[in-house]
């Protein structure tokens, strides 16, 4: 069961890089890795997801060490519309879908 | 193209009383997924559906809670005899390929169900 450790909070200032890394100590040699971003009154949306290294789309970057078992979320010059939940998960079957409580992240100006 | 549509968005029931929440997934996908979001609190796991078949239901809180996928598109979620813990964000995702892991999911905007 992979479970995943995030903080709870993070605080940054516009224009900043934002890091959030995540912990799964116990996660599976299949299991990938999964990052969903939620606003108030939506529903989470697909962030990116990796097995392994780096993996880069437009909107992030996701670091992925050798022996996976955390996974760093970067997020390049943050705006305010980018204070949101952000929630890891590394399931490997279905009811292994934990969100967890997410990392709250405020983006100040 | 559409997303994921959930009605109603908005629901209060009075205690005891049965309700249904329908989900239209994306057309073609494959897996369906409800979650039960609690205030404050990430979404958790209530069951999965593959085509029709319901493969895993173990997060389903109760046997007062069932849910549907007859034709392996709309889901509806059933919960009968309400209790105000049922109140909560009730959220359906569907995925392109099965499984959980490689999926990216799409998710609806849920419906709020309020028990008085």
């Amino acid at each position: 069961l992979a479970k995943t450790t995030q903080p709870i909070s993070m605080d940054s200032y516009e224009g900043q890089e934002v890091n959030i890394t995540c912990s799964h100590n116990n996660i599976a040699t299949n299991d990938y890795i999964t990052w969903y971003q939620q606003f108030p009154s939506q529903g989470p949306r697909f962030i990116i997801q990796g097995y392994k290294t780096k993996v880069t789309n437009e909107v992030a970057s996701l670091f992925i060490p050798a022996d996976r078992k955390s996974s760093t979320l970067s997020l390049p010059r943050v705006s305010l519309s980018d204070t949101a939940v952000y929630y890891c998960l590394a399931p490997g079957s279905a009811r292994q879908l934990t969100f967890g409580s997410g990392t709250q992240l405020t983006v100040l100006p | 193209g559409a997303g994921v549509s959930q009605s109603p968005r908005y629901k209060v029931a009075k205690r005891g009383q049965d309700v249904a929440l329908r989900c239209d997934p994306i057309s073609g996908h494959v897996s369906l997924f409800w979650y039960q979001q609690a205030l404050g609190q990430g979404p958790e796991f209530l069951t999965y559906f593959q085509n029709e078949a319901q493969l895993d239901k173990s997060g389903l809180p109760s046997d007062r809670f069932f849910a549907e996928r007859p034709e392996g598109s709309v889901s509806t979620l059933k919960i009968q005899r309400t209790q105000q813990e049922d109140s909560a964000v009730y959220l359906c995702a569907s995925s392109l390929l099965a499984g959980a892991s490689y999926n990216e999911q799409f998710f609806g905007p849920g419906t709020r169900l309020t028990v008085l």
